[in-house]
């Protein structure tokens, strides 16, 4: 079945840092790709998307490309922010498999100190 | 448009109490997505629904929990009687396709006593 798997956090960076979250999935179809971030005491927020192989999703300085030879979908900045420090999670969605919405991976949370 | 909207934010409640919550969907959205979150479980989806009829309601727990769309605008998840393992972060989600971008309100944080 599809599946999402995401690195295992939590991820510490200073300010300025560089980010890379991991994010791989297994899926039967040809799924949209999603980050989602969730600030605390918030519900989840659409951070990036991409829809279709060497798409390139961003937004607020994250990037993110979806490699279809890796089945990755990784996470970067350049340079993180304080107030970046969330929880991140990788999603997709498989149009061509009846019955399922979107799967979520477990999440990865960011702390970044200045 | 105000975004997904869930009430209440916060609930106390003791254990075997009946527990109501509600969400109030973007509208034109004919999806609508009911999760919980804990620690232990991460983000788990409990039921969704579809034009206001439940597709898939594997998620659901126990027969405790049940979950109703009477129109488009309205959605409600109940849990009878409640226990303390019920505790978490309800989240409600709408979406104008199955596979699309989901909306996210800003959740119902329950604790049974």
């Amino acid at each position: 079945g599809n599946s999402v798997t995401q690195m295992e956090g939590p991820v510490t960076l200073s300010e300025e840092a560089f980010l890379t979250i991991n994010c791989t999935y297994t899926a039967t179809g040809y799924p949209s790709l999603f980050w989602y971030v969730q600030y605390p005491g918030e519900g989840l927020q659409l951070l990036l998307k991409a829809t279709k192989a060497d798409d390139k999703g961003s937004n607020k300085g994250f990037e993110a490309t979806y490699r279809k030879e890796t089945t990755s979908f990784h996470l970067e900045k350049g340079s993180v922010q304080v107030s970046d420090s969330a929880v991140y999670f990788c999603a997709l969605s498989d149009r061509d498999q009846a019955g399922t919405a979107l799967i979520f991976g477990k999440g990865t949370t960011l702390s970044v100190s200045s | 448009d105000a975004g997904v909207i869930q009430s209440p934010r916060h609930e106390v409640t003791e254990m075997g109490q009946e527990v109501t919550l509600r969400c109030k969907p973007i509208s034109g959205h004919d999806y609508l997505f009911w999760y919980r979150q804990t620690m232990m479980r991460g983000l788990e989806l409990l039921i969704y629904f579809n034009n206001n009829v439940p597709i898939d309601d594997s998620g659901m727990p126990e027969d405790r929990f049940s979950a109703k769309m009477p129109n488009a605008s309205f959605s409600t998840l109940k849990i009878q009687p409640s226990e303390p393992r019920d505790s978490a972060v309800y989240f409600c989600a709408s979406s104008l396709a199955r596979s699309e971008t989901q909306y996210f309100g800003p959740g119902t944080r329950l604790l049974v006593l």
